[in-house]
């Protein structure tokens, strides 16, 4: 059965980067054709699409985010990662990672989630 | 702000039956599949509901979802207390070029 772990700092500082990685276990990513995403939850807007990658490497961001966002693929390591750039107060959340199928709202498998405070 | 739009709560008392309905638009529920999601607190979202009406492996036929227009609705059957949580519909908006989901529901057992 599929499985996903984020991890990474809880606490980020306004303007610097947020830096996530979740790992995948339960089967190899490097031989499925599967999206990974990102997903994050405030109290104040609910559960907002981040972004996904493909299998193949090609990548898709959510276009109304304020701060720019990089997801990025190591299949070797059965990983994908989350990079969130100049962040403020407002990315301030609990963040998924998850397996979307394909650019859906079909989110199979989630991961537990983590808690990042961006705070001074 | 979300794009879709679901009732803050709903609430009825065990063995009775809820639904739960998300608006939308043509540029999202319209052309595309609805998913539905249940949250208990502290929890990540799980899949209730695919591809409209579709339940995966595991869920009870006590959850079942349709899809009409630019509209989407969960019907919960014979509401356990187990059932208390937070549901949230999902879907690709064509115009956003983005993946979204609703307000969220909070369902209540009496």
């Amino acid at each position: 059965q599929l499985q996903l772990q984020e991890s990474g700092p809880g606490l980020v500082k306004p303007s610097e980067t947020l830096s996530l990685t979740c790992t995948v276990s339960g089967g190899p990513m490097s031989s499925s054709n599967y999206y990974w995403g990102w997903v994050r939850q405030t109290p104040g807007k609910g559960l907002e699409w981040i972004g996904s990658i493909y299998s193949g490497g090609s990548t898709y961001y959510n276009p109304s985010l304020k701060s720019p966002v990089t997801i990025s693929l190591d299949t070797s390591r059965n990983q994908f990662s989350l990079k969130l750039y100049s962040v403020t107060a407002a990315d301030t959340a609990v963040y998924y990672c998850a397996r979307p199928r394909a650019l859906s709202g079909n989110f199979d498998s989630w991961g537990q989630g983590t808690l990042v405070t961006v705070s001074s | 702000q979300s794009v879709l739009t679901q009732p803050p709560s709903v609430s009825a008392a065990p063995g009775q039956k809820v639904t739960i309905s998300c608006s939308g638009s043509n540029s999202n529920i319209g052309p595309n599949h609805v998913s539905w999601y249940q949250q208990v607190p502290g929890a990540a979202p799980k899949l209730l509901i695919y591809d409209n009406i579709k339940r995966p492996s595991g869920i009870p036929d006590r959850f079942s979802g349709s899809k009409s227009g630019t509209s989407a609705t969960l019907g919960i059957t014979g509401l356990q207390t187990g059932d208390e949580a937070d549901y949230y519909c999902g879907t690709w908006d064509g115009r956003l070029s983005a993946a979204v989901f609703g307000t969220g529901t909070k369902v209540t057992v009496l």
